[in-house]
């Protein structure tokens, strides 16, 4: 199984911020990488997909970038409706694996 | 509108087995797969298996493998995850997805408690 590794496990920030979260694959997966969204309660949402296209309907504010093994989520301008958790996920092969988890926090 | 919508919650004794459905509408079912994916408090999302909507073609993950049963049924546009020989330790909310995981069910919390 591959290896997602994200860093900061958990970031406080205040709104209007730039923030950028790290993921790390244990192995080269070209530009197989999801980001995910997801508040207490609520089911992860796909943010980023193919490591930098945006998912539609999301904000343009979030972008990601990245190929083989590093990649990052970028969140440009913090909103209050931003503070969650984020999930890296390689889609590159099964079993599909997730980081960790970034918790995003007001500062 | 694609929706994929899943079964209620459920309380389990150890050793029992839980079935969960997941309802979707809003695209035809037989061309695309369903993942199943859980998350157990507190902790970060973990891959259970996949099915085929149209041919039933099934994997799993090896974790699972002889506990996990992937079925559907194509007429109704649902996919069921059954989970056996349930213990205090698979207590979790347990989603589906869609294949390219851009649509995902509300979540079933399961519980496991004697």
């Amino acid at each position: 199984d591959i290896q997602m590794t994200q860093s900061p496990s958990s970031l406080s920030a205040s709104v209007g911020d730039r923030v950028t979260i790290t993921c790390r694959a244990g192995q080269d997966i070209s530009t197989f990488l999801n980001w995910y969204q997801q508040k207490p309660g609520t089911a992860p949402q796909l943010l980023i997909y193919a490591a930098s296209r945006l998912q539609s309907g999301v904000p343009s504010n979030f972008s990601g970038s990245g190929s083989g093994t590093d990649f990052t989520l970028t969140i440009s301008s913090l909103q209050a409706e931003d503070f969650a958790t984020y999930y890296c996920q390689q889609s590159y092969s099964t079993p599909p694996t997730f980081g960790q988890g970034t918790k995003l926090e007001i500062k | 509108q694609v929706h994929l919508v899943q079964s209620g919650a459920e309380v389990k004794k150890p050793g029992a087995s839980v079935k969960v459905s997941c309802k979707t509408s809003g695209f035809t079912f037989s061309q695309y797969a369903v993942h199943w994916v859980r998350q157990a408090p507190g902790q970060s999302l973990e891959w259970m298996g996949w099915i085929n909507g149209g041919n039933g073609n099934t994997r799993y993950s090896q974790k699972f493998q002889g506990r996990v049963t992937l079925t559907r049924d194509t007429s109704a546009g649902t996919a069921y995850m059954e989970l056996s020989g349930l213990k205090s330790e698979d207590t979790a909310v347990y989603y589906c997805a869609r294949s390219t995981f851009d649509i995902w069910g509300q979540g079933t919390l399961v519980t496991v408690s004697s």
